[in-house]
């Protein structure tokens, strides 16, 4: 079966760095993805890695270790607009290439 | 470029009656997915539409749920008889080709059955 593990609150500061941890169990596993709701709002897609290492977009990064099953996501310079559940997802061979399976998300909340 | 668009946003249904939910993808994109969201839970994937065919239908819980995508364009998901367990929200995504690694979201349809 597959599993996902992502803590289920984090708060942080204005302005400063958050890492948000994600470990997963699955089979023919593809990659990893980040996506960002806000409440009421549509998933957002924020970035993937398929293979070991850090990728950045701008204040976001997102690294993943294969060997490890482990990944996480790094938002830099927070703002107030970056309150938000932040889902990773994988793609397995179960899912297949094309779905995702989902955790459970972590609400992150910046405070000034 | 228009977004994924779901209707409704929200839909209040008591327990036994039948919901139909919209999903308009952004244009141009064959593949279409239906998720869902149980209350504090994960997104669970229920299906998988290439153009007009049913690709992956395994996450679908059960016969009371019906997807459609008649002409390859907008899909339905039909919910009958609903139950009380359906309650969640319901969540619409489309991609132009199988395997890209972004899914497109729409925001979603809130159900809630009493």
């Amino acid at each position: 079966g597959q599993s996902l593990e992502q803590p289920s609150e984090v708060t942080a500061v204005e302005g400063a760095i958050v890492q948000i941890n994600c470990t997963y169990q699955t089979s023919g596993f593809y990659g990893l993805s980040w996506y960002q709701q806000h409440d009421g709002g549509a998933p957002t897609f924020l970035s993937y890695n398929a293979l070991d290492g850090l990728e950045e977009t701008g204040r976001f990064s997102s690294f993943l270790s294969r060997s490890d099953s482990y990944g996480y996501l790094l938002l830099q310079e927070l703002q107030m607009k970056d309150s938000a559940s932040y889902f990773c997802a994988v793609r397995d061979r179960q899912t297949g290439a094309n779905n995702l399976f989902f955790g459970t998300g972590t609400r992150l909340t910046v405070i000034p | 470029e228009a977004g994924v668009t779901q209707f409704p946003s929200h839909s209040v249904i008591e327990k036994g009656q039948t919901v139909t939910l919209r999903c308009d993808p952004i244009s141009g994109h064959d593949n279409l997915y239906w998720y869902r969201r149980v209350m504090g839970k994960e997104i669970k994937f229920l299906l998988h539409f290439v153009k007009e065919s049913k690709q992956d239908e395994s996450g679908m819980p059960n016969n009371r749920f019906l997807a459609e995508r008649t002409g390859g364009t907008y899909s339905t998901l039909k919910v009958q008889p609903a139950e009380l367990e359906d309650s969640g929200v319901y969540f619409c995504a489309s991609s132009q080709e199988a395997g890209r690694r972004e899914q497109y979201f729409g925001p979603g349809t809130r159900l809630t059955v009493t």
